[in-house]
């Protein structure tokens, strides 16, 4: 019973271009949404967040947007670097709480 | 200085006996957290303490049990391990209902 869905288990994409990482959740009481990148071998970093009162936020290159009607949110990179290769994990809460339900994550591969 | 650091990194025990991971934050965080992450890759919250008292505790075998010696600490034990207790467990803090960091994992392989 996954609440909270990566469908697609991998990603490609050209250095330069664009990626865009979805994540689907079925739990209507999600309110907050996290986005972590993780390398082999070492923790998952924090990269963005939004709330439910939100539709967008930005951070540097990195953009995650929210809808909420469709339960649905997505991590786009602008421009994918060599370096953004790593698996990308969404999460999400319930009451802005700390019980973060995880996805499978999404490996991003970008090639140079 | 890391900020998140947790031993071992890698653990190898045979099935039965009983093994400590140790986990210790520097960032003055007031919360602290065990996830499991199993074969599937998912990663699932276990135990989460907020300035050393217990707030969440999924289900999870009794026979996990963290201890929080202080707020900078956070060790998991576990009893009578199991083959299927192997996976990757992480720890991780944060203040408050910020975004968490991440210790680096401990893999566990029980044989």
């Amino acid at each position: 019973d996954q609440q909270v869905k990566q469908n697609s288990p991998s990603l490609s994409v050209q250095e330069g271009r664009i990626s865009i990482l979805n994540c689907d959740y079925t739990n209507s009481m999600f309110d907050y949404f996290l986005w972590y990148k993780k390398y082999p071998a070492e923790g998952p970093t924090f990269l963005i967040s939004i709330s439910s009162i939100k539709d967008k936020n930005e951070d540097g290159r990195f953009t995650v947007f929210l809808n909420k009607s469709a339960k649905h949110l997505s991590l786009h990179i602008v421009p994918s670097q060599p370096g953004d290769s790593a698996v990308y994990f969404c999460a999400a809460s319930e009451n802005y709480g700390q019980n973060f339900v995880f996805g499978p994550g999404t490996r991003l591969s970008v090639l140079p | 200085d890391t900020a998140v650091s947790q031993t071992p990194k890698y653990l190898v025990t045979q099935m039965g006996n009983d093994k400590s991971i140790k986990c210790e934050q520097n960032l003055g965080h007031d919360t602290m957290y065990w996830y499991k992450q199993d074969s599937k890759k998912f990663l699932k919250i276990m135990f989460s303490y907020n300035n050393k008292e217990l707030i969440i505790n999924e289900t999870v075998p009794n026979r996990f049990s963290p201890k929080s010696p202080d707020k900078a600490h956070l060790n998991l034990h576990i009893n009578s391990l199991e083959l299927g207790d192997s996976a990757v467990y992480f720890c991780a803090s944060s203040r408050g209902r910020a975004e968490a960091f991440f210790g680096q994992g401990t893999r566990l392989t029980v044989v």
